[in-house]
């Protein structure tokens, strides 16, 4: 069985300052590992996915996340957010053996403010 | 091309009913799973067909059931509605069930149960 835990449910930031969204699972196989964003009343959009190699994985919008073994952690990095960056963004596992079943954490409410 | 696309967006029903909720999936794609969101909370995996075979059921009681057509195109049904089933229904697909194929999601479908 596998979890996935996001440490906070709502982080407000100022427009152009930096943003860390933190995330840590955990798992007795190894997993994929996925950001996905939800804009209000919309569908789930994927920012970035760690399968394998490089730790460090750059997504859209100018988001990043480090994915880190011996922390059981992901977290989702930006450098200098926008208004529009406003939005719940989720974390989620998938075993390496049932591609297609994503395991969601609670998400984050990220409130960007001028 | 078109997204994941599904139907109907908003409905309400009344409990004790039942309830056909729809998805067609990108075209060229054979992997469809179906996840439950509640108000502030992450989607929850309710099942994932691929190539018209369950691959994988959550937990979820067996009110809960669903199907894939030739075309991959799917159908979550809901039976004996209750009022904890008010949610947002997403639908996602992804090219087959291998790992490192991109999972996109649909916009769901409102369901409230009054």
């Amino acid at each position: 069985a596998q979890s996935v835990t996001q440490l906070d449910s709502q982080v407000p930031v100022f427009e152009e300052a930096p943003v860390e969204l933190r995330c840590n699972y955990s798992s007795s196989v190894s997993v994929y590992l996925f950001w996905y964003v939800q804009y209000p009343n919309q569908g789930l959009q994927l920012l970035l996915k760690y399968l394998s190699g490089s730790t460090l994985v750059k997504g859209i919008n100018g988001f990043e996340a480090e994915f880190n073994k011996s922390q059981t952690s992901f977290h989702l990095r930006k450098p200098s957010v926008h208004i529009s960056d406003t939005a719940e963004y989720f974390c989620a596992v998938s075993e390496r053996e049932s591609w297609g079943k994503l395991q969601f954490g609670a998400g984050t409410q990220v409130v960007v403010t001028p | 091309d078109a997204g994941v696309t599904q139907s109907p967006t908003h409905l309400i029903k009344t409990r004790g009913q039942h309830v056909t909720l729809r998805c067609s999936p990108i075209s060229g794609h054979k992997s469809v799973s179906w996840y439950q969101q509640v108000l502030g909370q992450g989607p929850q995996f309710i099942f994932q067909y691929y190539e018209k075979e369950e691959r994988g059921r959550g937990n979820f009681p067996d009110r809960f059931s669903a199907r894939q057509f030739p075309n991959y195109s799917s159908e979550l049904n809901v039976n004996a509605l209750l009022l904890g089933d008010s949610a947002l229904y997403l639908c996602a697909s992804s090219l087959t069930d291998s790992s490192g194929n991109t999972i996109y999601f649909g916009e769901g479908s409102w369901l409230t149960v009054v």
